[in-house]
């Protein structure tokens, strides 16, 4: 079993459709939880930074975690086509340090 | 954010040959760098961490000689792929560690024909 597991999709939605991301992990020590968003044949940007359990929101964006679960999420408001591109989670027990990544959502939002 | 840079963006190499890929923090010092490795359609996977003015540290299954890692001062760390074969063709990007953040490179697509 994977540390982290991540539907690769792909996933296409229409322009404003609301995007539910999530990803699954085995390791009780993850604490630091994180979302990136990768286009293509670039390198990954933070999108979004979850220290343990609750929710956080930075404009459109909405993560979630229930470590009960070990479950997170990543929620896309009013979804735009260029928000279309590779979404990774990644988290550890460290902080930044040697994180672990999901395999990637790639995600299409079509106008 | 800070800016982390790669040379080259893309490079093509006959197979045998030795290619060197820098990583750099533009605009801050990181003591920390990370190196990994990306398949078409697939994660990042670790390779190696690297700290300034000493040896990398290696993945399990990765090995030190074929991926020769320097990190010689705390703006630049340097991924040298020896005797590249044709399975070593990918895309390999790195990060710098800032407080408790990694910012990544845009990436480098190796090709070995």
């Amino acid at each position: 079993q994977k540390e982290v597991e991540q539907d690769p999709g792909p996933l296409s939605v229409p322009e404003g459709a609301i995007v539910s991301l999530n990803c699954t992990y085995s390791n009780s020590a993850f604490q630091y939880f994180m979302w990136y968003r990768q286009y293509s044949r670039k390198g990954p940007e933070l999108l979004m930074y979850t220290y343990s359990s609750g929710n956080k929101e930075d404009g459109r964006f909405t993560a979630q975690v229930d470590k009960s679960s070990k479950y997170i999420s990543l929620f896309i408001r009013d979804s735009q086509p260029s928000d279309s591109a590779t979404y990774l989670c990644a988290m550890n027990d460290q902080g930044a340090q040697k994180l672990v990544f999901g395999q990637g959502t790639r995600l299409t939002i079509n106008p | 954010g800070a800016v982390v840079s790669q040379h080259p963006s893309w490079v093509i190499c006959k197979s045998g040959t030795s290619v060197k890929i820098e990583c750099r923090s533009l605009d801050f010092q990181a003591t920390t760098m990370f190196w990994y490795r990306q398949f078409p359609k697939k994660s990042l996977m670790l390779m190696a961490t690297s700290n300034e003015g000493s040896k990398a540290t290696y993945e399990q299954g990765v090995e030190k000689d074929k991926f020769l890692i320097n990190h010689a001062s705390l703006t630049l760390s340097t991924l040298t792929v020896t005797s590249a074969h044709p399975e070593d063709s990918s895309f390999y990007i790195c990060s710098a560690l800032d407080r408790n953040e990694q910012f990544f490179g845009p990436g480098t697509r190796l090709t070995v024909l």
